[in-house]
This record gives structure tokens, sequence and C-alpha cells, in this order.
């Protein structure tokens, strides 16, 4: 699986969008790209996952870059709740199956 | 419906100690994983299940770990004659199947303690 690079910590004020950058700049064209979140002494919980196209449930957007080579996750209106640990990942298709969290992005909503 | 569960939530252990940790996967979900994360780090792969294929043990970080998947549900992480360092958050997660399009869920862990 590709490695991806995020920021390790991010601020964003209450009731703003938070924009969270990575870079996957050697991913391949079978692998997806995953954002997870995780909250203290929980286990990480899905958030939104794409191959090419910009992605959008209830809980955020994802942005691909054409070249596939970053993306951007959007909590559309953050509140304090949204405070967590953000991992971007990759994951092949097919044959790759180990998925890789790195350090992830702490993201701080401030009041 | 459910999610994935793990148990114990917590273990006490002393050093040389044995001990099991359980995870029920979400029914249906044909790939499990294990992970461990210690105290503010990222997420450690150990081992991946599925389906029937041999496991993917590439994470184990030494023989004292094993895990199994009876039935192709439940699974069971054994670390034997535990050491300090195995101290951390043991997470088990679940996906439908191993493909890249398929989501892993994830419990909430067995944070381990080894004194």
């Amino acid at each position: 699986d590709a490695k991806t690079t995020q920021p390790p910590s991010m601020d964003c004020a209450e009731g703003r969008a938070a924009n969270l950058p990575c870079n996957h700049s050697t991913i391949s064209g079978n692998e997806y790209v995953y954002w997870y979140r995780q909250i203290h002494s929980q286990g990480p919980q899905y958030i939104i996952h794409g191959l090419k196209n910009n992605e959008t449930n209830e809980m955020a957007s994802l942005i691909i870059t054409e070249d596939r080579k970053s993306s951007t996750l959007i909590l559309p209106h953050a509140t304090l709740r949204d405070t967590a640990v953000y991992y971007c990942i990759v994951r092949a298709n097919t044959g790759g199956f180990k998925t890789i969290f790195g350090a992830g992005t702490r993201l701080f909503v401030k009041a | 419906g459910a999610g994935v569960s793990q148990s114990p939530s917590n273990k006490v252990t002393e050093k040389g100690k044995d001990v099991e940790l359980r995870c029920d996967p979400i029914s249906g979900h044909t790939a499990l994983y294990w992970y461990r994360q210690s105290l503010g780090q990222g997420l450690e792969f150990l081992i991946y299940f599925q389906g029937n294929s041999a496991p993917d043990k590439s994470g184990l970080p030494s023989d004292r770990f094993s895990a199994e998947r009876t039935g192709g549900s439940v699974s069971t992480l054994t670390i034997q004659r535990t050491q300090q360092e195995d101290s951390a958050v043991y997470l088990c997660a679940s996906s439908f199947a191993g493909w890249g399009n398929s989501p892993l869920h994830f419990g909430n862990g067995t944070r381990l303690t080894v004194t």
C-alpha cells in the first residue's frame, strides 16, 4: 500500500469548514483513499473513501486531485465533537490486504 | 446493527503470563484484522484473515504472538509470556471483503497492561 503524508496537527473554529490535506504521491491506479478518525479511547471510525471521483456522505466530503496524488477531507461545519485524530490511508483493491495507518492529523476544533 | 465486539475491554496481567483477546466481527464479514496501538502512536498491523485463505501474519512482532479464527467468525489473539512492551490497545476490525472498496469497521479495543 502507498504511503501517506499528513500534517501533525490543525486548528479549526467551531462552525467553520475543516479542510484536512493528505499527500499520497505514490498511489497506484487500483488504490482507494480512505479517511478514518479516532476519538480518545475509541477504535477508529470510518468516514469516507474514494478511488477517482469526489465523494460526499452525511459526515464529510472527499476531494481527490485529478492526478490522485493528494486529497482533502472536508468537514463542512466543524463541531467540538469533531476534535480527533484523522487518518488518511490508501488501500489496494486486490492483493493488498494490509492497511497501514500513519500518525494522522490531530484536529482541534475550538469554540 | 451490532458492530465489532472485543473482550475484555481491559486486561491487566503479570509479566510472563499468557493472555487471550477475543474479537467478534460483524456478521457476514469475511475479512478480519488485528492491530495494536501504543500510547500516542498510530496503528500497527499485526495479522489479517480473509475467508479460508492462509492468514497474513507478517505483522506479528514475535513468535509469542499468534491468532486464530474459528469457523470464519470469532478470532482470538494470544500473547504468550507477556512482556511490559506488549502493553498497548489491541484493536480488531472486520470488513465485508478483503477488497480495497470494502471499509474496515473497528471495535473499541482491549487495553492490555503488563505489570
